[in-house]
């Protein structure tokens, strides 16, 4: 099945500071979504993200899709960007199915 | 887009017990799903719910440890059957609109065994 890596596993950041995180897939993929997962667990959409370059506020992602990857940017980062960022596709014989990657901890610090 | 409930939110229950996850979303959707989470980990998909028979099954899950069903096109439900302190874990239920779109999620169980 489609493999999806996520970099950088952790990130440790001071608030005001702006990050990257990347997400590789190993094959072409119908769907891709970026989520933040909160400290109580629950999932929040962040992006719908196949292909292209979409933007909401201090967020903005960029799914190049003939090179494999997808990548999240956070600027500003506030102490409520804190949680785990996934990064999920689907792809191949999984028909809505998402594989997820291994996710991103991000820390940002006051 | 459709909103999702899913409930219990959270429960501590005793091993050799059974939890019934109920999730309910408010418009008619294509497909649903159930994934687990165990603690530090990432998500993975147990079964595909299908709307009026057996559910479908991952690899290294079985219907008898989790049993689901889909009665109708905007609820299922998850069972997890004769539990163990690793059964510990949140489980979240999934839906999609028509086609392959974007996925959504309901605000996850957190279940603990002891």
């Amino acid at each position: 099945g489609i493999q999806v890596e996520q970099s950088p596993p952790d990130l440790i950041l001071q608030e005001g500071a702006n990050s990257t995180l990347r997400c590789n897939f190993s094959d072409s993929v119908n769907n891709l979504q970026w989520f933040h997962q909160n400290p109580w667990g629950q999932l929040i959409n962040l992006f719908y993200i196949p292909s292209g370059t979409k933007q909401n506020g201090r967020l903005s992602a960029t799914t190049v899709a003939t090179e494999r990857y997808s990548l999240l940017y956070i600027s500003s980062s506030q102490t409520t960007d804190s949680g785990v960022y996934f990064c999920a596709v689907t792809g191949g014989t999984s028909y809505g199915k998402l594989t997820f990657g291994q996710g991103t901890i991000l820390t940002v610090h006051p | 887009s459709a909103v999702i409930s899913q409930k219990p939110s959270r429960d501590i229950c005793q091993r050799g017990t059974s939890l019934t996850i109920q999730c309910q979303v408010d418009s008619q959707v294509t497909m649903m799903f159930w994934y687990r989470q165990q603690p530090g980990q990432s998500l993975t998909l147990i079964a595909t719910a299908n709307q009026g028979s057996e559910a479908t099954y991952e690899s290294g899950f079985v219907i008898d440890k989790f049993p689901i069903s889909r009665p109708n096109l905007t609820f299922s439900t998850l069972t997890v059957s004769n539990m163990s302190p690793e059964d510990s874990s949140i489980y979240l239920c999934s839906f999609r609109g028509w086609g392959d779109t974007e996925a959504f999620f309901g605000q996850g169980t957190r279940l603990t065994v002891v």
